[in-house]
């Protein structure tokens, strides 16, 4: 069974621009969530999807961040403006239950801001 | 004070050592617990949930005191393979599904 899968592995750009982020969940798992580690500071939760719908969105940092799940299948993490501070990579997890179940994580985007 | 706050670390222990963890949470309304171990540079693994009568698999047990909001985790003989950080996890389930990291703590099995 494939994994969560993220694209792209590694992004680089400047101050200003924008940039997406995409995240395949595992196949059948309708919870999708969104995490962030910032250099040296542990991971933070921004958001998590049930199917295509919002369920918890308190963790994003602000409304440079766009996170949209059409079709409740990817999901992606739009960054517009981008500014310094939001380099640090962006992990993706999926799980089939909520709660008591584990998340399953995809091997995270780097994204470094110039 | 973090919400949830693990030993700083880093641990480096012989192989074959016992190692132990320890994990506080603050928010007693947190509901489920993980641990979860992650490689330099890599995702973060689910290594085993944490239920309130302890489990064990293989080499590797974990506790819950609800009471003292206190997890702990327990590494028997240990291997070069343990080495990785090894992360806290709680969830408040009563806010949603907001899964909140501990900063972790870095092991080394040494050989």
């Amino acid at each position: 069974e494939a994994g969560v899968t993220q694209f792209p592995s590694h992004s680089v750009i400047e101050k200003g621009q924008t940039v997406t982020l995409r995240c395949d969940p595992i196949s059948g798992h309708d919870n999708l969530y969104w995490y962030r580690r910032v250099m040296g500071k542990e991971i933070k939760f921004l958001l998590h999807f049930v199917k295509e719908s919002k369920q918890d969105e308190s963790g994003m940092p602000n409304n440079r961040f766009l996170a949209e799940r059409t079709g409740g299948t990817y999901s992606t993490l739009k960054v517009q403006p981008a500014e310094l501070e939001d380099s640090g990579v962006y992990f993706c997890a999926s799980s089939q239950e909520l709660g008591l179940a584990g998340q399953f994580f995809g091997p995270g985007t780097r994204l470094t801001v110039l | 004070r973090k919400e949830v706050e693990q030993d700083p670390g880093p641990f480096n222990v012989p192989e074959g050592a016992t190692v132990a963890f320890n994990c506080t949470y603050s928010n007693s309304a947190s509901q489920s617990f993980f641990w979860y171990r992650q490689d330099c540079r890599k995702e973060p693994k689910l290594l085993m949930s944490v239920y309130s009568s302890g489990n064990e698999d293989g080499r590797f047990t974990a506790q819950l005191n609800r009471a003292s909001q206190y997890i702990s985790l327990l590494i028997r003989d240990s291997k070069l393979s343990d080495s990785a950080t090894y992360l806290c996890v709680v969830n408040r389930l009563n806010y949603g599904q907001n899964f909140v990291f501990g900063p972790g703590t870095r092991l080394s099995v040494l050989p």
